[in-house]
């Protein structure tokens, strides 16, 4: 059954570099995701697509700082230049036929 | 700039029904399909289904099959999705999403409707 799996929680000091990690389920490590990011009182705000060779598509004034990439199964999202509005649910989604998948989220909790 | 922008929060009884939409603004609702995903409180993000706007053709999660449907007015670039026999368990934030145009992620989220069940 396809299903992405994240750590509930991370944390990292300010101006300080972080790393998530989505991990797709057994037999599904090819599949595409996208990042979200989810500050409170908003809607989600996409981040990015990875695709399954690693390459990435950014949403519209995304900044530098966030950047993604694969290794297989595992998704990483990395956050540099930590900012106090970085602090947010950070989701990952992917995607099988007719059906889309989130994982439950990761809280980055910034120091 | 694109924009999805929904309706306000609402309050209903358990048994009712609730109607939000969704109105697209900076692109024509009918090139694409929207999703609605919610989030209860403290819980994560939970899809539900979308709908085609072009083909007007719906595809629900098994979870509401039966309680939801999706709709679309062309002329108002705007979709609906409703939710019938409400319990207390469906108070959560309503969003809908635009599913990208080259592929299946969503680039675009409305900014989410309270919808509170309570007696």
């Amino acid at each position: 059954q396809l299903a992405v799996t994240q750590s509930p929680s991370a944390s990292a000091s300010l101006g300080a570099s972080v790393t998530l990690t989505c991990t797709l389920s057994s037999g599904h490590s090819s599949y595409g995701i996208a990042w979200h990011q989810h500050q409170p009182e908003k809607g989600p705000r996409f981040l990015m697509k990875v695709n399954s060779d690693g390459s990435h598509k950014k949403g519209d004034g995304i900044p530098d700082r966030f950047s993604g990439s694969r290794s297989g199964a595992e998704c990483y999202l990395t956050i540099s230049s930590l900012q106090s509005e970085d602090e947010a649910d950070y989701y990952c989604q992917t995607w099988g036929t007719a059906i889309q998948v989130f994982g439950g989220g990761t809280k980055l909790t910034v120091l | 700039q694109v924009q999805l922008v929904q309706s306000g929060a609402e309050v209903k009884k358990p048994g009712a029904s609730v109607r939000v939409s969704c109105e697209a603004s900076g692109f024509t609702l009918i090139g694409y399909s929207i999703h609605w995903v919610r989030q209860a409180p403290g819980q994560g993000l939970e899809w539900m289904g979308w709908i085609n706007v072009a083909k007007d053709s719906t595809k629900y999660s098994q979870t509401f099959q039966g309680r939801v449907t999706f709709t679309r007015d062309t002329s108002a670039n705007t979709a609906y999705m409703e939710l019938t026999s409400l319990r207390s368990e469906d108070t959560a934030i309503y969003y809908c999403a635009r599913r990208s145009f080259e592929d299946f992620y969503f680039d675009f989220w409305g900014q989410g409707t309270l919808v509170a069940v309570s007696s």
